[in-house]
């Protein structure tokens, strides 16, 4: 099956730096999306982008589908972006999830 | 309400008991999905759901048997769990079963503890 790696597994950022998350893949894919899980384990959906650019607030992503990765940006960091970022790719009509990265934002 | 609910939020069973989790979409969707995550692992498919016809089984042991009874409403029925269950289980769903421009949603999940 396809694999999903992440980059870094876990991240610490005092409140107000910028960060990149990295998402590599190792096939063709029509569908990715990036989640954020929040401390209660509730999976929030932050971003469906199979290509191109997008971007919500503070937060931006960027897929580059024919080199097969994925970023996610996060600018101005707040507390309440801690939490653990999931990359899922569509594999034979699943999603197939990376192991996350965890993010740590201080005060 | 919107979105996707689970109930329980959090539950604690003995390996003997028989317990039920249920999720329910209020998102007009045609797949629902059960995930099971553990501590320190990714996120695991258990089952799929498209048009209330199970899809995909992930070599999901017996002892979890899982009911669609129509596309809003998905059940995951436990019996005779072990302490290695224990974890978070998620519910999802989608409009069909996921594809090119099809988006998945989760519920808050119910965390199980088998003691």
């Amino acid at each position: 099956g396809i694999q999903v790696e992440q980059s870094p597994p876990d991240l610490i950022l005092q409140e107000g730096a910028n960060s990149t998350l990295r998402c590599n893949f190792s096939d063709s894919v029509n569908n990715l999306q990036w989640f954020h899980q929040n401390p209660w384990g509730q999976l929030i959906n932050l971003f469906y982008i199979p290509s191109g650019t997008k971007q919500n607030g503070r937060l931006s992503a960027t897929t580059v589908a024919t080199e097969r990765y994925s970023l996610l940006y996060i600018s101005s960091s707040q507390t309440t972006d801690s939490g653990v970022y999931f990359c899922a790719v569509e594999s034979g009509y699943k999603l197939s999830f990376g192991a996350g990265t965890t993010v740590t934002v201080r005060a | 309400e919107t979105g996707v609910t689970q109930t329980p939020r959090h539950l604690v069973m003995g390996m003997t008991n028989k317990k039920s989790l249920k999720c329910e979409q209020h998102l007009g969707h045609n797949a629902m999905y059960w995930y099971k995550q553990s501590a320190k692992k990714p996120l695991e498919l258990m089952f799929v759901y498209n048009f209330k016809e199970q899809t995909e089984n992930n070599s999901v042991p017996s002892r979890f048997s899982p009911e669609c009874p129509n596309s809003s409403h998905l059940f995951l029925h436990l019996h005779t769990l072990q302490p290695e269950d224990s974890a978070l289980y998620l519910c999802a769903s989608s409009q069909e079963v996921v594809a090119l421009g099809v988006e998945q949603y989760f519920g808050p999940g119910t965390r199980l503890t088998v003691t």
